[in-house]
C-alpha cells in the first residue's frame, strides 16, 4: 500500500523567512496530494492541494510543487508570520484505488517573531 | 455553510466504560471517515463510509471499536470497554461523491480514559 514520508518533523524559522516541508510517496499511481494545517486543539484544515496533472500550484503565500518522476511534493510558505505556526500534514490519495488518504507524520512549524 | 461537527468536544471516562462519539458531516457529503490521532502523532485511518455501500473497516484496531452510519447522515463511533491506550483525539472527515479525495475535518473529540 501507499506510504508517505514527511520531513522535517520540526522546523523553526524567523518571521519573514520562507519555510519548506517535503514529502515522498511510494505508490506512483497516487494522483491527489493535499496539505493540511492543524492548530493546537483544532481539526486539520485543508490549505492547498495538487493533482498529478499539475506541477505547481500557488495560493497567495503558499505553494505546492509536485515531481511525479521522483515521487515527491513540497509545501512552500513565503513571508512566514507567527500565525503560520502549526503542525502541517501532507497526504497522498489514489482516486479509483483504496479511496483513502495516507498521511505523513506531520511537521511542527514554529515562526519566531 | 456549516462544516463538519463532532460531539462531545471532550470526553473523560473510566477504564472499562463504553463511549459513543458523534459526527455530523457536511450536508450532501456522501463519504465519511473516522481517524484517530494520538498525542503528537499523525492521523490513523479507522473506518470509511461511502453512501449505502458496505463500510471499509480495515483500520479498526480491535473488535472493541465499531461505527455506524445511517444513510448519508450522522455517524457514531463506539468504543467498548475503553482502555487507557484509547486516549486520543478522534477526528471525523467528510467529502462529496464527486471529489471524494477532498476531505474536510471536524474539530475532533478529545477522549481521555482514566
Amino acid at each position: 500500500g501507499e506510504n508517505v514520508e514527511q520531513h522535517p518533523s520540526t522546523l523553526s524559522v524567523q518571521e519573514g523567512d520562507s519555510a519548506v516541508i517535503k514529502c515522498t510517496y511510494s505508490d506512483s499511481a497516487s494522483n491527489y496530494f493535499p496539505w493540511y494545517k492543524q492548530e493546537l486543539g483544532k481539526g486539520p484544515q485543508l490549505i492547498i492541494d495538487i493533482r498529478s496533472n499539475v506541477g505547481e500550484k500557488k495560493d497567495q503565500r503558499i505553494a505546492v510543487t509536485l515531481n511525479k518522476t521522483a515521487k515527491h511534493f513540497s509545501l512552500h510558505i513565503t513571508e512566514t508570520q507567527p500565525e503560520d505556526s502549526a503542525v502541517y500534514f501532507c497526504a497522498a490519495y489514489l482516486r479509483g484505488g483504496s479511496e483513502k488518504l495516507v498521511f505523513g507524520k506531520g511537521t511542527k512549524l514554529t515562526v519566531n517573531p | 455553510g456549516a462544516g463538519v461537527s463532532q460531539s462531545p468536544s471532550n470526553k473523560v471516562t473510566e477504564k472499562g466504560k463504553d463511549v459513543e462519539l458523534r459526527c455530523d458531516p457536511i450536508s450532501g457529503h456522501t463519504a465519511l471517515y473516522w481517524y484517530r490521532q494520538r498525542l503528537g502523532q499523525g492521523l490513523e485511518f479507522l473506518i470509511y463510509f461511502q453512501g449505502n455501500s458496505a463500510p471499509d473497516k480495515s483500520g479498526l484496531p480491535s473488535d472493541r471499536f465499531s461505527a455506524e452510519r445511517t444513510g448519508e447522515s450522522v455517524s457514531t463511533l463506539t468504543i467498548q470497554r475503553t482502555q487507557q491506550e484509547d486516549s486520543a483525539v478522534y477526528l471525523c472527515a467528510s467529502s462529496s461523491r464527486e471529489y471524494q479525495e477532498t476531505q474536510y475535518f471536524g474539530p475532533g473529540t478529545r477522549l481521555l480514559v482514566l
